[in-house]
């Protein structure tokens, strides 16, 4: 089965740098890859997805890459607020829907 | 929005008591699953069902087991809580079957077995 692999476990970064999360996955099926940001108290919710026909997709201040050949996929987001502070995770899928999660990455941004 | 309701926040209960932990979604949605959240291991599947009367095993199913009477709900039963089952339980729901689609998450019950 799949299995996904998620680096740095803790990122901490100042107000306006940038943060960089990297996964990587085992199973050449998977073909969609979506990030998830979980807040205090909540469940995780979808910020960003690409799909494996696609190699980089930026929606404001975010951005996925995707390297099929290398299997590893990377969220970036540019100019961090406070806000930005949460648990994100990767995930990677294939046609089954069985979707599985990297282990999480707390990301704190110093104001 | 989607909306996916879980029954409880926080739950604990004594080991070796049957334990049904409820999801509800109001998109009509075919699958639905479960996954428990630990620290340092991520989401980890439990089950999931693509319809009605379905189930199909995840990563971990041993010591649980789950109902998909009506679309909409998804019970998850804990036939017999012990003390490592104590953890956060994420239910999830997304629209489309046999293809790929994001989750739409609950905000989660967190257990304690004592």
């Amino acid at each position: 089965g799949e299995n996904v692999e998620q680096h740095p476990s803790t990122l901490s970064v100042q107000e306006g740098d940038s943060a960089v999360i990297k996964c990587t996955y085992s199973d050449s099926a998977s073909n969609y890859f979506p990030w998830y940001k979980q807040e205090l108290g909540k469940g995780p919710q979808l910020i960003i997805d690409i799909r494996s026909n696609v190699g980089e997709k930026k929606d404001q201040r975010i951005a996925v890459t995707l390297n099929k050949t290398a299997k590893h996929f990377s969220l970036h987001i540019t100019e961090t607020q406070p806000e930005d502070s949460a648990v994100y995770f990767c995930a990677a899928s294939s046609n089954n829907n069985d979707m599985r999660f990297g282990a999480g990455t707390r990301l704190t941004v110093k104001p | 929005d989607v909306k996916v309701t879980q029954s409880s926040r926080y739950l604990v209960k004594r080991t070796g008591e049957k334990v049904f932990l409820e999801c509800v979604q109001d998109m009509d949605h075919e699958n639905m699953f479960w996954y428990r959240q630990d620290p340092g291991l991520g989401l980890r599947l439990i089950y999931f069902s693509y319809d009605v009367k379905m189930k199909e095993k995840g990563d971990i199913p041993e010591g649980y087991s789950v109902s998909r009477e009506k679309k909409e709900r998804f019970s998850l039963i804990l036939e017999s809580a012990s003390t490592n089952q104590t953890s956060m339980y994420l239910c999830a729901s997304s629209p489309t079957q046999g293809g790929n689609s994001p989750l739409h998450f609950g905000n989660g019950t967190r257990l304690t077995v004592t």
